[in-house]
């Protein structure tokens, strides 16, 4: 299993960048890098997600080491409605079986201060 | 709105009975996969399914079901209820089963067993 390690919690000021790491030693080749955040009450909502390159979006930037180790997750301006639990999952393409369904992990709990 | 649609969004049941939580998948999206949220546990994946066919399982209790119709919904059974099943049920759903493609959240059923 391809596993991913996150911080537990961070905390940002509003309206200033936030940097979300994401350590992924053992990720295989083919393996996409994805991110989803959960705001409270809700369901788990899609982020960004990418392979090799860096990727941007409405939402956010990810920034993908060269080695593909590692990743942070970049949002430009924090607001207070991106305090959420940030999850960075690696979607693993298994050759016996296909792809994997997303797993969570515990994720990053972004707290933001006005 | 993510396009995927759960109901009923509420439910509270007593020990030992049979539920059924039901989800509507965006419109063309022939994966569907359903996870269970409690708070010790995070977010567990159940099981996927794909154009009706079940595709991959995760922890999913012998107790629980679950089916793809041919319109693509997808209901979750859940008998036997004990009180450790009190949870959120979500269900996502996606275009196709690939690694770069996203998934979709509902906002879930909460499920109270009393």
């Amino acid at each position: 299993d391809a596993k991913t390690t996150q911080p537990n919690s961070m905390e940002s000021n509003e309206e200033e960048p936030v940097h979300l790491p994401c350590n992924h030693s053992t990720i295989s080749g083919t393996d996409y890098i994805h991110w989803y955040r959960q705001l409270p009450s809700q369901g788990p909502e899609y982020v960004i997600h990418g392979l090799t390159s860096n990727v941007n979006n409405r939402m956010a930037s990810l920034a993908i080491a060269e080695d593909r180790k590692s990743s942070t997750l970049i949002l430009h301006r924090a607001t207070l409605r991106d305090a959420a639990v940030y999850y960075c999952i690696l979607k693993i393409y298994l050759r016996n079986s296909g792809n994997t369904p997303l797993v969570f992990g515990k994720g990053t709990r972004l707290s933001v201060i006005a | 709105d993510s396009g995927v649609t759960q109901t009923p969004k509420h439910l509270i049941t007593a020990t030992g009975q049979r539920v059924t939580l039901r989800c509507s998948p965006r419109s063309g999206d022939l994966s569907v996969y359903w996870y269970q949220q409690s708070l010790d546990q995070g977010l567990q994946f159940l099981i996927q399914y794909y154009n009706g066919e079940e595709r991959a399982k995760g922890n999913i209790l012998e107790r629980f079901s679950a089916q793809q119709f041919p319109d693509l919904h997808s209901e979750l059974n859940l008998s036997s209820l004990e009180l450790g099943d009190s949870a959120l049920y979500f269900c996502a759903s996606s275009p196709r089963d690939r690694s770069n493609t996203e998934a979709f959240f509902g906002q879930g059923t909460r499920l109270t067993v009393v």
